[in-house]
């Protein structure tokens, strides 16, 4: 495989369930990120990590929690999530943060619905 | 601070139409810009880049210049094919900002046959 891999593609859960987002790059990267995607908003940066490490947290609630044990691999916990909470997480990867004209790489995204 | 601005969609074209999809931005110092595109139920693809002033990005026909007299980072493609019909975001990486991308709004482009 090659790329940045996203699982699973849709999640359906309930408010009070906890469930966690995978995102897992094959590029050599090493910085990573978080974004949310809403219908008729623009794209929100929630988290970057680089090289393992927490670089940015965007005014995240706290019933997001990301986790990066190496820099291949990032998660998103979810955990008592609100309806407006549904949208399309995106992971992305870049070869780090320093590099301004290094692009990012997404995956496909988690399409993820409250209920 | 740091935005980009892009024209609202949708954008409606005839195959082989001339297409323009501008974007503007404000920044400090001297950011990277991008154009991605989004297909639907996929993830955003980078489509081109232009890294400094005057750089031109082409990808697939697409071409894009950095101007930053006019803070603009316009999206062309001479001739529009039906599977040209996605979303298109211009988005801008700060020099002093490790790591953000700050995207625009999204231009939704449908290409009639």
């Amino acid at each position: 495989e090659t790329g940045v891999t996203q699982t699973p593609r849709h999640l359906v859960m309930g408010m009070t369930n906890k469930k966690s987002l995978k995102c897992e790059q094959h590029l050599g990267h090493n910085a990573m990120y978080w974004y949310k995607q809403s219908a008729k908003k623009p794209l929100e940066l929630m988290f970057v990590y680089n090289f393992k490490e927490q670089t940015e947290n965007n005014s995240v609630p706290s019933r997001f929690s990301p986790e990066c044990p190496n820099s291949s691999h990032l998660f998103l916990h979810l955990h008592t999530l609100q309806p407006e909470d549904s949208a399309l997480y995106l992971c992305a990867s870049s070869q780090d943060v320093q590099r301004g004209g290094s692009p990012l790489h997404f995956g496909n995204g988690t399409r993820l619905t409250v209920t | 601070g740091n935005s980009v601005t892009q024209m609202e969609g949708p954008v409606t074209l005839s195959e082989e139409a001339f297409l323009t999809i501008n974007c503007t931005y404000t920044a400090t110092g001297y950011p990277s810009l991008f154009w991605y595109v989004q297909y639907p139920g996929e993830g955003l693809q980078l489509l081109l880049k232009a890294t400094k002033a005057d750089d031109k990005g082409s990808n697939k026909g697409f071409e894009a210049t950095y101007r930053k007299e006019t803070t603009s980072f316009h999206l062309e493609k001479g001739s529009v094919q039906v599977s040209d019909s996605a979303v298109y975001f211009c988005a801008l990486r700060p020099s002093n900002q490790g790591g953000k991308l700050i995207f625009g709004q999204g231009t939704e482009l449908s290409v009639k046959p």
